[in-house]
């Protein structure tokens, strides 16, 4: 298993600015990923970081818009950068540990509000 | 293009009665599928899972079928408590690749 962190919790921010999201893992792992949530929607995978090379993103995101670092097998940031009210939404961090056949665990989430 | 794919946005039962959750999927890629429950301000958490070489896999409360034909998925809750109302996702995964693709969600509310 895994425990995650994710800072801050929440946050409500002005259109235009930039917001930095903190993951932080109990133990190392090689597969670390950034879902959304929008609301009312499912999750959504915005990226895959694995650590020693550059991330990796979905159809729909694009790295200027949500810049990843993974400088560690134990933390990785997502950057919700020239944000709008569309960008309101929940941001996970999730990891996995094991093999094929394990399952993915999550961080609490980031509720971002854009106003 | 949803892969994932949860047709029931919203279940109500009563409490010690059967839950059914269920899930269809389109990629026949799809090689792992897990469930996961959410309550409101929190992150996903893993419930159960199964392989695309099983169609039943239990676990305590929770069982899920798999049917590879129809491309369908179940998790049935028995018997059904209050503290299970939450939302479900069921979840989709794809050989090496391990990223999961999730279905919309179902809301499931078990009265006391």
């Amino acid at each position: 298993s895994a425990v995650i962190s994710q800072k801050p919790s929440r946050d409500i921010c002005q259109r235009g600015t930039s917001l930095t999201i903190q993951c932080q893992v109990d133990s190392q792992v090689t597969m670390m990923f950034w879902y959304r949530q929008q609301p009312g929607q499912s999750l959504t995978l915005i990226a895959t970081a694995n650590q020693g090379s550059e991330a990796t993103y979905e159809s729909g995101f694009v790295i200027d818009k949500f810049p990843i670092s993974r400088p560690n097998l134990t933390f990785s940031t997502l950057t919700v950068s020239n944000m709008s009210p569309e960008d309101s939404s929940i941001y996970l961090c999730s990891v996995i540990t094991g093999g094929w056949g394990t399952e993915a665990f999550f961080g609490q989430g980031t509720r971002l509000t854009v106003v | 293009d949803q892969q994932v794919k949860q047709n029931s946005p919203s279940l109500s039962v009563q409490e010690g009665r059967i839950s059914i959750l269920n899930c269809d999927y389109t990629n026949s890629m799809f090689d792992y599928f897990l469930w996961y429950k959410k309550y409101p301000a929190e992150g996903p958490t893993f419930l159960i899972s199964i392989s695309s070489i099983k169609d039943k896999n239990e676990d305590g409360r929770f069982t899920v079928f798999l049917n590879k034909s129809a491309k369908h998925l179940s998790l049935h809750i028995v018997p059904s408590q209050p503290g299970d109302s939450a939302v479900y996702f069921c979840a989709a995964s794809a050989g090496s690749a391990r990223q999961l693709t999730f279905g919309s969600g179902t809301q499931l509310t078990v009265l006391p």
